[in-house]
């Protein structure tokens, strides 16, 4: 398996510019999660989805976050206009539940830079 | 309080040490466990899941305490190899999110 795929690996781009990352899930995974890692704020849930409808999306910091999931395979999280303070990594994790027990898998991530 | 808590550390451990790292959890509720690793610049990767009864994988144990709300792990023998951040997970209840605690530290020292 392929495992989690994000897209791109690093983004460098400037403040007020639109900014768009990519994630495809494990197939055969039915929840997928966004997440951002900063050293001062550590790793933080921006928002997740079951079977591609979005659950909680109280992590997204403000209008400027949006996130879509159009199918099981796709999803994007997008920010415009991006900030200087948006600089993160960002994440993003699928899960599956067998047995009992429901484990999650990360991808990459995508390195952020907003000068 | 916080959801999940951890020592963050940092644990400076001399190879073939033997260490331990406690996470307590508030949610009463929780259901899964989970002990994830994460490497400088890498992404969380599952080490391993925690059961009620206490599990094992190779120098890798881990207890779950449900009256105390405590998790721990436990790494004999260490390894250089070791060295990252350890991510202390808890989860409600399927179709809920997983809950990451800020993480410990470890650095095995030659």
């Amino acid at each position: 398996d392929a495992g989690v795929i994000q897209s791109p690996r690093h983004e460098v781009t400037e403040m007020g510019q639109e900014v768009t990352l990519r994630c495809k899930p494990i197939s055969g995974h039915n929840s997928l999660f966004w997440y951002r890692q900063t050293m001062m704020r550590g790793l933080e849930l921006l928002i997740y989805f079951n079977n591609n409808v979005p659950i909680d999306d109280s992590g997204m910091p403000e209008d400027r976050f949006s996130a879509k999931m159009p199918n099981a395979s796709f999803s994007t999280l997008k920010i415009q206009p991006s900030e200087p303070r948006d600089s993160a990594v960002y994440f993003c994790a699928s899960s599956f539940f067998r047995g009992g027990q429901e484990t999650q898998y990360f991808g990459p991530g995508t390195r952020l830079l907003v000068l | 309080r916080k959801e999940v808590e951890q020592d963050p550390g940092p644990f400076n451990v001399p190879e073939g040490a033997t260490v331990a790292f406690n996470c307590t959890y508030s949610n009463s509720a929780s259901q899964s466990f989970f002990w994830y690793r994460q490497d400088c610049r890498k992404e969380p990767k599952l080490l391993m899941s925690v059961y009620s009864s206490g599990n094992e994988d190779g120098r890798f144990t881990a207890q779950l305490n449900r009256a105390s709300q405590y998790i721990s792990l436990l790494i004999r023998d260490s390894k250089l190899s070791d060295s990252a951040t350890y991510l202390c997970v808890v989860k409600i209840n399927y179709g809920q999110n997983f809950v990451f605690g800020p993480g410990t530290r470890l650095s095995v020292l030659p």
